[in-house]
Formats: structure tokens, C-alpha cells, sequence
């Protein structure tokens, strides 16, 4: 069974510094995702990794995979308080024919001045 | 289109009521999935279709629920004699998966939050 830890659940951050959520995942999977949550919103799509060694950037935020690791990583760079948000990993279950997606308790992040 | 929808947002029942939740996927995207999460934690799926074909189903999704997609658009998912535990947001996804598959998201409704009494 397809599991999904990400670490830390909970993270208070000050504005302006770096940070770096994991997210580790059990079995081979050929696509990794994050999304970001607001509180009471549905879920937003950040990135899609494809393949080991992809890393995507966008603004403060960026993604990496390491298949080999099983690990993603989310940097946060010079946090503002427009990041916080619950941010989640989510892998496919299977291979690439079927694509539910298995998410990870996912990161509370608040960012304060 | 601006996105999947779904109605309604929010829905207050009784135990032992039946409810629908009705989604609109992204017009044309192929692939549409339900997905339930409750507090603290992360969405969990549910069942997903492929055009009007049910293609998966979680063991989560008890007998009291079903889910339908009869012309390949539009999706119902209905829960029959509603317990305190179905209490949730239920999500909606769709997709548009294409041949040679390979990196397709999935984009998320607003969710339609139920609370059972």
C-alpha cells in the first residue's frame, strides 16, 4: 500500500526566512504533486514532477524529486505572509495507466512578521 | 469554463437521510474523481471515471455510496442513510488524460462540505 509522510505538519515561520518541507512516499511512483490549500478553499495545483532529478520553480516556491529517494522537497525562499497555506504532496497509487492520487497529512504553514 | 464546480457547497442532514452532490468537471476533460477529506488531513479518493466508465473504487466507498457519470459529463455521487462518520468535504477532480498518459493534473472543485447529525 501506497503511503505518503510529509514532515513537519506544522510549521510557524518568520517573513524573509528559508524553509524546506519533505515529503517521502513508499513505493515507486512516476508522478509527484503539490498543492496548496487555503483554509475553507479547495486545492490548488502547484507542481507535477515528472521524473527524478526534476525541479520546478515557482516565485518563493520551489520543487524537486529524487525518485531514488522516494523524497520531494518544497523550499521556501524569503517567506511571505501570502504563503501560508496547508501545502500537499500526493503521489500516484499505481503506474502510469491509473492516476488516483494518494496525498500526505499535508503542511501547516504559517508564515508571521 | 472556468473550472470544475459543485453543488452544493454545503449540506446539513440528518443520520439516516440520503444526499447528492452533483460535479461539473472541466468541459473537456475526460477524467473525473471524487475525493473526501476530513479535518486535519489530506483528501482521500474515493472512485474515478473515465468518460462515463467507473474505473475504480476505494474500499472506503461502502455500499451506502454510489457514484455515476451517465453521459460521460457531469457526476452525481450519492450517500444513502448518512452517518455522523460521512461528515466531510467532498472534493471533485477532473483530468484530461491523453494518449502516451504521463503528467496530467488534477484539478480540484470547491468541495461540497457535509455535516451529518
Amino acid at each position: 500500500e501506497l503511503k505518503v509522510e510529509q514532515n513537519p505538519l506544522f510549521l510557524s515561520m518568520q517573513e524573509g526566512k528559508n524553509y524546506t518541507i519533505y515529503c517521502n512516499y513508499s513505493t515507486t511512483s512516476d508522478r509527484l504533486y503539490w498543492y496548496r490549500q487555503d483554509p475553507g478553499k479547495s486545492l490548488e495545483s502547484l507542481f507535477v514532477l515528472l521524473s527524478n532529478g526534476a525541479v520546478k520553480q515557482e516565485g518563493r516556491l520551489m520543487a524537486s524529486l529524487d525518485t531514488k529517494a522516494r523524497l520531494s522537497t518544497l523550499h521556501i525562499t524569503a517567506a511571505v505572509h501570502d504563503l501560508s497555506a496547508t501545502y500537499f504532496c500526493a503521489v500516484t497509487g499505481w503506474n502510469s495507466g491509473n492516476t488516483p492520487l494518494v496525498f500526505g497529512k499535508g503542511t501547516r504553514l504559517s508564515v508571521i512578521a | 469554463d472556468t473550472g470544475v464546480s459543485q453543488d452544493p457547497r454545503h449540506k446539513i442532514t440528518k443520520r439516516g437521510q440520503n444526499v447528492t452532490f452533483r460535479c461539473d468537471p472541466i468541459s473537456e476533460h475526460n477524467r473525473l474523481y471524487w475525493y473526501r477529506q476530513t479535518l486535519g488531513q489530506g483528501p482521500e479518493f474515493l472512485t474515478y471515471f473515465q468518460n462515463e466508465a467507473q474505473l475504480e473504487k476505494s474500499r472506503l466507498l461502502s455500499d451506502r455510496f454510489s457514484a455515476e457519470r451517465p453521459k460521460g459529463s457531469f457526476s452525481t455521487l450519492e450517500i444513502q442513510r448518512t452517518e455522523q462518520g460521512d461528515s466531510a468535504m467532498y472534493l471533485c477532480a477532473s483530468s484530461l488524460r491523453f494518449l502516451g498518459g504521463g503528467g496530467e493534473t488534477q484539478y480540484f472543485g470547491p468541495g461540497t462540505r457535509l455535516l451529518v447529525l
